[in-house]
């Protein structure tokens, strides 16, 4: 079982709806969540990290975590054309960074 | 955050030549940095952890003779590709951890495009 796990799509939106992107991870006792985007041909950027149990929001961005549920999700709320790319979700367990394979997003005009 | 460089940005090199990637932290200190190498339309491969003051931990498959790695100060690791081969040609990143008062976070930089002919 791999450790972090992501949906590798792709996941196809339109213009202006709420993208909706989703991780699940094994260990129980992680710590921390992180999210970055890869736009084809660059390194990943971060644009959310999470460490408690809820939600936190940054502007169009939502992360979401349950770790009952051992799931953390990212919103993107009115997706833009700039918001294609790879979505990476990764957790921290233990100092132990894992990836998941991630996430590619096309938001359609 | 924080940013991490990397330097080239993009090389080309002929078969059987070496070549040194450079990777700093330039506003913080990092004990830890990795090095990752990633094919086209593919995910980020993990290739060894490396750790100011001692010896890099290679994940498996990885040849430590073949690829390198020094860290010889809180702010900079730098990754050899010796004798290199067109297999080799990828898009190499680094990334450096930052300890940050609620955990520590993985910081990427640019990424460097090798290309072997």
């Amino acid at each position: 079982q791999k450790e972090v796990e992501q949906n590798s799509g792709p996941l196809s939106v339109p213009e202006g709806a709420i993208a909706s992107l989703n991780c699940t991870y094994s260990d129980r006792g992680s710590q921390s969540f992180f999210w970055y985007r890869q736009y084809s041909g660059k390194s990943p950027e971060l644009i959310m990290s999470i460490y408690s149990n809820g939600d936190k929001e940054d502007g169009r961005f939502t992360a979401q975590l349950n770790k009952a549920s051992q799931y953390v999700s990212l919103l993107i709320r009115d997706s833009q054309p700039s918001d294609s790319a790879t979505y990476l979700c990764a957790v921290n367990t233990g100092n132990q960074f894992y990836f998941g394979t991630g996430t590619s997003l096309t938001v359609i005009p | 955050g924080a940013v991490v460089s990397q330097h080239p940005s993009w090389v080309i090199c002929k078969s059987g030549t070496s070549v040194k990637i450079e990777c700093r932290s330039l506003d913080f200190q990092a004990t830890t940095m990795f090095w990752y190498r990633q094919f086209p339309k593919q995910s980020l491969m993990l290739m060894a952890t490396s750790n100011e003051g001692s010896k890099a931990t290679y994940e498996q498959g990885v040849e430590k003779d073949k690829f390198l790695i020094n860290h010889a100060s809180l702010t900079l690791s730098t990754l050899t590709v010796t004798s290199a081969h067109p297999e080799d040609s990828s898009f190499y990143i680094c990334s450096a951890r930052k300890e940050e008062w609620v955990t520590d976070t993985q910081y990427f930089g640019p990424g460097t495009r090798l290309t072997v002919l």
